[in-house]
């Protein structure tokens, strides 16, 4: 399976600081997604990340929020802007190797990030 | 929205015995994910059921998709110390959609 690098792995921000997550995948996969799990809870799907076009975002998450980048088959970045203490939480990134709707998705590590 | 239901949310274990978590959906599903997420970890796939009563074993790991596939469960047999972590069901429904919608997750922890 794909192998994937997600910085920084964690990070103590200052609320109305943005901060930039960093998603590298060592092939080409189709589909990227970012996730946010929040302490001890499920994951949720902020957006999947098109390549070459805006993200489709899912409900509750915005683009002025949550900008994400995508510029080729293997790197995407998800920014939190204007952080807040409700921002505290765990982002992922997935990939789905095939552009197939019934594939397994791979996780990073994820980055751990925490706001004062 | 579609949503998965995921029970029980805890479940503690004796090393050795049994443990089962249920995932329900209201709708039909297309496939169902399981996935599992040591403590700090991050989830890793164990499997994918396609099919209407599908029934896939991975040593001590059984896994079922109802006949009406909507719902699932995983059992695993005689527990070890290595299964601790949170258990999560993720559902797909119909269509090109490519988005998976998690359970809650169960957090099995073992006393040795």
């Amino acid at each position: 399976s794909a192998v994937i690098s997600q910085k920084p792995s964690r990070d103590i921000c200052q609320r109305g600081t943005s901060l930039t997550i960093q998603c590298q995948v060592d092939s080409q996969v189709t589909m990227m997604f970012w996730y946010r799990q929040q302490p001890g809870q499920s994951l949720t799907l902020i957006a999947t990340a098109n390549q070459g076009s805006e993200a489709t975002y899912e409900s509750g998450f915005v683009i002025d929020k949550f900008p994400i980048s995508r510029p080729n088959l293997t790197f995407s970045t998800l920014t939190v802007s204007n952080m807040s203490p409700e921002d505290s939480s765990i982002y992922l990134c997935s990939v789905g190797v095939f552009a197939d709707s019934n594939q397994p998705q791979h996780f990073g590590d994820g980055t751990r990030l925490s706001i004062l | 929205g579609q949503q998965v239901m995921q029970i029980p949310q805890y479940q503690h274990v004796q090393e050795g015995e049994d443990f089962t978590t249920y995932c329900n959906s209201s709708t039909t599903l297309s496939n169902i994910q399981w996935y599992k997420q040591r403590p700090g970890g991050h989830p890793v796939f164990l499997i994918q059921l396609v099919k209407s009563g599908e029934v896939k074993k991975q040593k001590r790991l059984t896994f079922q998709f109802g006949e009406a596939k909507k719902n699932s469960s995983l059992h695993i047999t005689a527990t070890q110390t290595t299964d601790v972590g949170t258990y999560f069901c993720a559902g797909k429904w119909g269509g090109s959609n490519y988005k998976l919608t998690f359970g809650k997750g169960t957090l099995l922890t073992v006393n040795p």
